[in-house]
């Protein structure tokens, strides 16, 4: 059971390039979310879904956009990157609100 | 927005030793979290809490929902070297997607 899978796991890129950050999850949950971790700040939600065809801004969705068209799958894509995106990007699932995320192992993107 | 104030930031322990962190809020949660991360892996749930005085435990990992709804405690007992890592709480409102995380607390144990 593979859970939530994210590629690639390490990104470098220009300022102003974009790129698209992959997340997919094998347990048929609704939830989804993507998350951003900086150091001392804990993890911010940048994107959510409840479920196919629903997306919804969370905390710091500026520089980012999201679609879910399946229920596997939730891409995170940055439009054009800046040096303040260099972060870890972690994707999220669950089956239900209220209960418990399980995380990916993560992308560490760094933006020159 | 809300904000959840986790501490010790660190802590440098030996082996053996009980560990004590805890989470507090200006505001209530129906939900809190723990979670461990591990350098270069995501956050692995530990214990969940969805009633206010709920005292949880997992192994040597024991949890309080505080009564005010506004804050949280993990106690770790008999520290082992695994035990490293970073943890971190987050707190829920029902019917929110969002979990609110505290900045993590960083455990090194000394063996």
């Amino acid at each position: 059971n593979a859970g939530v899978t994210q590629t690639p796991k390490f990104q470098v890129l220009k300022t102003g390039q974009s790129m698209t950050l992959q997340c997919a999850q094998d347990m048929n949950h609704e939830y989804m979310s993507w998350y951003r971790q900086d150091p001392g700040m804990g993890l911010r939600l940048i994107h959510y879904s409840v479920g196919a065809g629903i997306t919804d801004q969370g905390e710091v969705p500026n520089g980012y956009n999201v679609s879910r068209s399946t229920t596997e799958d939730f891409p995170l894509r940055l439009l054009s990157a800046a040096p303040s995106q260099t972060s870890v990007y972690f994707c999220a699932s669950t089956i239900s609100t209220g209960g418990g995320y399980t995380f990916g192992s993560g992308t560490r993107l760094t933006v020159v | 927005g809300q904000q959840l104030n986790q501490s010790p930031q660190s802590m440098f322990i030996q082996e053996g030793e009980d560990v004590s962190m805890n989470c507090t809020s200006s505001s209530i949660f129906n939900t809190w979290l723990w979670y461990k991360q591990d350098p270069g892996e995501g956050p692995v749930l530990l214990i969940a809490l969805y009633k206010a005085g709920e005292l949880t435990s997992n192994g040597r990992l024991t949890a309080q929902f505080g009564i005010t709804r506004k804050d949280s405690f993990l106690n770790i007992s008999a520290s082992i070297p695994s035990d490293v890592g970073i943890y971190f709480c987050a707190g829920q409102l029902w019917g929110a997607q969002k979990l609110v995380f505290g900045q993590g607390t960083r455990l090194t144990i000394n063996p």
